[in-house]
């Protein structure tokens, strides 16, 4: 099956610092989506992006699907940015929605 | 509804027994999904349903997880003969199909004791 690959594993920030997450994955894909999962445990829609580049905010997310890679930047970063970011691609044809193993972000005050 | 609606929020069990997890999509979703947190992990894809489809249900861990959708729209996980190992939270997602965005609930947190 498709492979899902996220990096780094685990971030610490300085709060307003800027940074840059990774999903490779290892075939091409209909869908691709970020999420965030909060100290909570809610899972919140952050970008949906086959393709392209979206911004929201202080957010914004590139997929490059030729290159099976998607980038999620996150600038000037707050503690509430804290948490768990899941990338999740979907091949289509009533196959399921696979997820990475997610990058553990701290911001740090 | 207005998003996905887990319920219970919260189950605690004896081992051995059965347990019914409910998820209400969101109202025209075609698409639902179960997955699987355990503590500090990831999520482990359970099962697929999409329209009147054959579910997809190659990730259910073992023949004690059933689940089904009754209507096209509320769905049941079910786990009998609970095991400790099957404590994790329980999550469910719900879209339009393909090519569209996913919307998970809040969850259901299941301990086995």
């Amino acid at each position: 099956g498709i492979q899902v690959e996220q990096s780094p594993p685990d971030l610490i920030l300085q709060e307003g610092a800027n940074s840059t997450l990774r999903c490779n994955f290892s075939d091409s894909v209909n869908n691709l989506q970020w999420f965030h999962q909060n100290p909570w445990g809610q899972l919140i829609n952050l970008f949906y992006i086959p393709s392209g580049t979206k911004q929201n905010g202080r957010l914004s997310a590139t997929t490059v699907a030729t290159e099976r890679y998607s980038l999620l930047y996150i600038s000037s970063s707050q503690t509430t940015d804290s948490g768990v970011y899941f990338c999740a691609v979907e091949r289509g044809g009533g196959f399921k929605t696979i997820f990475g193993a997610g990058t553990r972000l701290f911001v740090k005050a | 509804g207005a998003g996905v609606s887990q319920s219970p929020s919260n189950k605690v069990t004896e081992k051995g027994k059965d347990v019914e997890l409910r998820c209400d999509p969101i109202s025209g979703h075609t698409a639902l999904y179960w997955y699987r947190q355990s503590l500090g992990q990831g999520l482990e894809f359970l099962i697929y349903f999409q329209g009147n489809s054959a579910p997809d249900k190659s990730g259910l861990p073992s023949d004690r997880f059933s689940a089904e959708r009754t209507g096209g729209s509320v769905s049941t996980l079910t786990i009998q003969r609970t095991q400790q190992e099957d404590s994790a939270v329980y999550l469910c997602a719900s879209s339009f199909g393909e090519r569209t965005e996913a919307f998970f609930g809040q969850g259901t947190r299941l301990t086995v004791v």
